[in-house]
């Protein structure tokens, strides 16, 4: 089945680290996603990953893979005021034929305090 | 990546009228998807338009109820139609990176409210 679940708030100090967790379920998932969504916007890719990676860091972002567990994390180091919004992980898939299609978390506030 | 332009950025409509969402991007993608995204809740995938061929639904949506068009590889249009104010949600465009499977974009989305 098709399911990804988040937690719905994390709140951390300006200048701590973030992490945001993410599980799926689809065990053919083959890239999964981190998306930021500020407050009236659309969507912003951060960053994604393939499945047979298990780390992948860019800048103040790292981003883990556990497969065996389905466990998929965000870390932000050095948060800062402006990371705060919501956070999305997508996993895509292939539901059968040539399309694959993105299945989205239910989100996670981030609150930045400064 | 792709710039996508989606517009009218938000409408504010009556119960019983349909309104048509455009989505331009300046590149020229096989696939391009639309999703809604309820009040406080994540993205639903509405269908999936290649162009030349119809859109290809996900359950719970039909094609009476969100038509969808495809002229080319650069342009795509969802309707909402006969609304009702369950409609009212933020309705995204997003396309892939061509020949990948990753960098997917999204537009800005459209915010529609139905009175």
């Amino acid at each position: 089945g098709e399911d990804v679940e988040q937690s719905l708030f994390l709140s951390v100090r300006e200048g701590d680290s973030s992490v945001i967790n993410c599980t799926y379920t689809d065990s053919s998932s083959t890239y999964l996603y981190w998306y930021k969504q500020e407050p009236g916007a659309g969507l912003q890719l951060l960053t994604y990953i393939f499945s047979n990676m298990d780390m992948k860091q860019d800048q103040r972002l790292t981003v883990l893979l556990n497969k065996k567990d389905k466990h998929l994390s965000l870390r932000i180091a050095d948060t800062q005021t402006g990371d705060s919004a919501i956070y999305f992980c997508a996993e895509s898939i292939y539901p059968g034929g040539a399309t694959n299609k993105l299945i989205f978390g239910t989100g996670t506030l981030l609150a930045v305090q400064p | 990546s792709a710039v996508i332009s989606q517009k009218p950025s938000r409408d504010i409509c009556q119960r019983g009228t349909s309104l048509t969402i455009q989505c331009q991007v300046d590149s020229q993608v096989t696939m391009m998807f639309w999703y809604r995204q309820q009040p406080g809740q994540s993205l639903t995938l509405i269908a999936t338009a290649n162009q030349g061929s119809e859109a290809t639904y996900e359950s719970g949506f039909v094609i009476d109820k969100f038509p969808i068009s495809r002229p080319n590889l650069t342009f795509s249009t969802l309707t909402v139609s006969n609304m009702s104010p369950e409609d009212s949600s933020i309705y995204l465009c997003s396309v892939g990176r061509d020949g990948t499977h990753y960098g997917y974009t999204f537009g800005s989305g459209t915010r529609l409210t139905v009175v």
